[in-house]
């Protein structure tokens, strides 16, 4: 069984800190690798994609990936209150997503 | 910025009739997806589609769904019998083998 393990929070940050969001994997197999951002009551929106070992910088996003550990994380840096939501990691294996159960994510002002 | 639409974004139907939901996805994707999240549980897969035809599908799609691409622009989840335990959001997804963009859902409430 494939599975994705995420802490199910809340994590609860400051305004303008760093949020860190962690998750694990089961399948060495797996390539692709996916941050989703899902507000409630919403859909889920790609925030970050990471295909290789090491970070991906994008804005406010960093993505890290380490495939030996089998460990994905997410960094927000200079977090605010707009991004309090629940955070999806998700693997790409075979043509389909598998999703964690999400970080629910709160940045108080 | 182009998306992918969905409708109805709410749909109420009795247990054992028949529902379509459909999508539309990106224009230029070639791989579209249904997805589905019972409420407060994980986003489950359910199936995937290229080249018109089926290319995986989970143990939830049974011979209760079906899917569709009736035409150059939508693609359709039909649901031959609901039961209340198909009570969910569905969520249509297009992109390429790697990147999956989600529609706004559609809320299945079966009674």
């Amino acid at each position: 069984q494939k599975e994705v393990e995420q802490n199910s929070g809340p994590l609860s940050v400051p305004e303008g800190a760093i949020a860190s969001l962690n998750c694990t994997y089961s399948d060495r197999g797996s390539q692709s690798f996916f941050w989703y951002r899902q507000y409630s009551g919403k859909s889920p929106e790609l925030i970050m994609s990471i295909y290789s070992n090491g970070d991906k910088e994008d804005g406010r996003f960093t993505a890290q990936l380490n495939k030996a550990s089998q460990y994905v994380s997410l960094l927000i840096r200079d977090s605010q209150p707009s991004d309090s939501a629940t955070y999806l990691c998700a693997f790409n294996a075979g043509n389909m997503l598998t999703f964690g159960g999400g970080t629910r994510l709160m940045v108080k002002p | 910025e182009p998306e992918v639409t969905q409708t109805p974004s709410h749909q109420v139907t009795q247990m054992g009739q028949e529902v379509i939901l459909r999508c539309v996805p990106i224009s230029n994707h070639l791989y579209f997806y249904w997805y589905r999240q019972i409420l407060g549980q994980k986003v489950e897969f359910l199936v995937s589609f290229y080249n018109n035809e089926i290319s995986e599908k989970s143990e939830i799609f049974d011979d209760q769904f079906s899917v569709e691409r009736p035409d150059g622009s939508n693609f359709t989840l039909k649901i031959r019998s609901t039961k209340l335990e198909d009570s969910a959001m569905y969520f249509c997804a297009s992109g390429s083998e790697y990147e999956q963009y989600f529609g706004p859902g559609t809320r299945l409430t079966v009674t």
